[in-house]
């Protein structure tokens, strides 16, 4: 299993500005993910972080508004950049171990 | 490529009814199939899932499912819904261990009294 310490779990941010969102894993894994979960819908890959690497990212999202880190096997982070209103949704790192998804709390996120 | 389609985006059900909440799913190559629940402002948990063992799943909390490979679903049951059951469900697919999962739109349980 995985424990997945994920902070913060809520911010309420200005509109053009940015958030920095982290995950801590207690195991080092290869592969850590990052969803986007909108009001009301399912989970959205944004990208992919292998550490070492450049992220890889999904159709429709692009480094320059999610730029990711991932220094090392336990540790990523997410930042989303010149937030709009239409950024605001619940933002969730994962990781895959022994064929099992494990996620963080959620980091719900409120552009006003 | 890989897709899930939950049919029914809400579903309602009496206390101590059954539960049947639709998945059916495509993948390429034999997948690995889950469910997930989230309780409202938390985050998701597993229920269950199948890894190419034994074709029906029990879960936590009394759910299961069934693998059927001829129909490509795997739906989730749970043959008496309580009202702690009310959450959002996901059902997922895996093409590999260690890989990205894919998941469906959802589906909103509502439990009446």
């Amino acid at each position: 299993s995985a424990v997945i310490s994920q902070k913060p779990s809520r911010d309420i941010c200005q509109r053009g500005t940015s958030l920095t969102i982290q995950c801590q894993v207690d195991s080092q894994v290869t592969m850590m993910f990052w969803y986007r979960q909108q009001p009301g819908q399912s989970l959205t890959l944004i990208a992919t972080a292998n550490q070492g690497s450049e992220a890889t990212y999904e159709s429709g999202f692009v480094i320059d508004k999610f730029p990711i880190s991932r220094p090392n096997l336990t540790f990523s982070t997410l930042t989303v950049s010149n937030m709009s209103p239409e950024d605001s949704s619940i933002y969730l790192c994962s990781v895959v171990t022994h064929t099992e998804a494990f996620f963080g709390q959620g980091t719900r996120l409120t552009v006003v | 490529a890989q897709s899930v389609t939950q049919l029914g985006s809400h579903v309602s059900v009496s206390e101590g009814a059954l539960v049947l909440l639709r998945c059916n799913y495509s993948s390429s190559v034999p997948p690995y199939l889950f469910w997930y629940v989230q309780y409202p402002n938390q985050g998701l948990q597993l229920l269950l899932k199948y890894t190419s063992a034994a074709t029906l799943v029990k879960g936590i909390n009394g759910f299961e499912a069934e693998f059927k490979k001829s129909e490509t679903s795997f739906h989730l049951t749970k043959p008496s819904a309580h009202m702690s059951d009310a959450a959002e469900y996901f059902c997922a697919v895996s093409e590999d261990t260690g890989n990205q999962f894919y998941f469906g739109t959802g589906t909103s349980l509502t439990v009446i009294p």
